[in-house]
């Protein structure tokens, strides 16, 4: 079975600061992907990172990166310089065999000026 | 670039009718996932078609159905809707081929109230 858990419903990080969403998982797949989704008050879900299981290098997309832990089933964000329009609900996703996404409850970010 | 279309963006139904959701993926994706979202939830995989073919089932009532037709586009087709029907309606597509990066592109979803 496919589990993803986000253990931080609800997070606060003030404008121009650091700030780590936590995500850990379950598989008993070799090769799979992992995803982190932003759905702001739109409620459009933007892709924001991924990142290959069978890449050891953290992905990094601008201000945004992940801290990779295979051995520990851990697939942290971390959103640098933060923005008031990082403000969104965001998603860890699992992807392994079947192309069948898994998420996780979400996270809910508030940046604050 | 062009991305994941859904129509409509609203609707409104009554209990007990039909509904019928249409979603158009990003050119030369061929896959189409739908997705249910409630109130306050995470989505929720209801099912995916790969090349017009159904490739994945999740938790998609029997009163629900999909297909993916010849130039890729997907309707979901809801029967006997319920007022818990209510939700937001996520289409998603890939790529899956050869230089494919799997990662499913959302479309803007459908909401959809039952009254």
């Amino acid at each position: 079975a496919q589990t993803v858990t986000q253990s931080q419903p609800e997070m606060s990080v003030q404008e121009a600061e650091t700030v780590t969403l936590s995500c850990t998982y379950d598989t008993s797949e070799s090769n799979y992907y992992l995803f982190w989704y932003k759905q702001p008050p739109s409620r459009q879900m933007i892709l924001v990172i991924r990142q290959e299981a069978y890449k050891q290098q953290n992905a990094t997309e601008n201000r945004f990166s992940v801290n990779f832990q295979k051995a520990a089933k851990s697939f942290s964000l971390k959103i640098s310089d933060s923005q008031l329009g990082d403000t969104a609900m965001y998603f860890c996703a699992l992807l392994s065999t079947g192309n069948q996404f898994y998420f996780g409850t979400g996270t809910s970010l508030t940046v604050i000026p | 670039a062009a991305g994941v279309i859904q129509s409509p963006r609203h609707l409104i139904k009554e209990k007990r009718e039909t509904a019928t959701l249409k979603c158009y993926p990003i050119p030369r994706h061929d896959t189409v996932y739908w997705y249910q979202q409630g109130p306050g939830q995470d989505p929720q995989f209801l099912i995916s078609f790969y090349e017009k073919m159904q490739s994945d089932k999740g938790s998609i009532p029997d009163r629900f159905s999909a297909q993916q037709f010849s130039d890729y586009h997907s309707e979901l087709n809801m029967s006997s809707l319920e007022l818990g029907d209510s939700a937001l309606y996520f289409c998603a597509s890939s790529s899956s081929g050869l230089g494919g990066s799997y990662e499913q592109y959302f479309g803007p979803g459908t909401r959809l109230t039952v009254t």
